[in-house]
């Protein structure tokens, strides 16, 4: 079945604490993103990723960092989380740059 | 002023009904468009692209207008699993980073 996984679905953490969140997607897509979404505010990209090795930030990259060093796999990466990171992230992935993305199910982050 | 604007809504409307949306955008190098479709905080789903000349899936129908800057989803005959939350997506020419608008919410009522 053709999917985008994410993991941890549900994570509280605290302060500071490194986390990764996991996204990986078995359609062999170029294009891979996240996302977070905060009530009021929408959908806002973090980063995304044209292909291997190669990054780029979306609108709201402070505090976040992302690797793609596998095509299928694109991590986020909360070196120091802070409550203003709470939210709910989505990873994305489309086969073409400015085709239909497909989400993971996303995860509920809290930091307390 | 937003990038991409829409009206958050609800939309309450009966079964059965047409309903419209529009979705604003102020940059006139956007270039893609895009309508998703969320239910209750889920991941959003592609609902159909949006072509210049304007395109027609079912029951669903979505404009582009250029000169004032919007695109329109019309919704005719709704069904209560209409019920979602509808996202318009713009990407910016020479650009790969999409910018979603914050949503309107629809509510068919039985």
């Amino acid at each position: 079945e053709a999917q985008v996984t994410q993991n941890p679905r549900y994570l509280i953490t605290v302060t500071g604490k490194k986390l990764t969140v996991t996204c990986s997607q078995n359609m062999n897509h170029e294009y891979m993103s996240w996302y977070r979404q905060d009530p009021g505010l929408g959908l806002r990209q973090i980063y995304y990723s044209m292909n291997v090795e190669v990054t780029d930030k979306g609108d709201v990259p402070e505090g976040y960092k992302v690797s793609r060093k596998e095509k299928r796999n694109f991590p986020l990466i909360l070196e120091s989380p802070s409550p203003n990171q709470t939210s709910l992230y989505f990873c994305a992935s489309s086969g073409e740059v400015r085709g239909e993305q497909y989400f993971g199910p996303g995860t509920r982050l809290t930091v307390t | 002023r937003k990038e991409v604007e829409q009206d958050p809504g609800p939309f309450n409307v009966p079964e059965g009904a047409t309903v419209a949306f529009n979705c604003t955008y102020s940059n006139s190098a956007s270039q893609s468009f895009f309508w998703y479709r969320q239910d209750c905080r889920k991941e959003p789903k592609l609902l159909m692209s949006v072509y210049s000349s304007g395109n027609e899936d079912g029951r669903f129908t979505a404009q582009l207008n250029r000169a004032s800057q919007y695109i329109s989803l019309l919704i005719r005959d709704s069904k209560l699993s209409d019920s979602a939350t509808y996202l318009c997506v713009v990407i910016l020419s020479g650009t790969y980073k999409y910018i979603f608008g914050t949503g309107t919410r629809l509510k068919v009522l039985a």
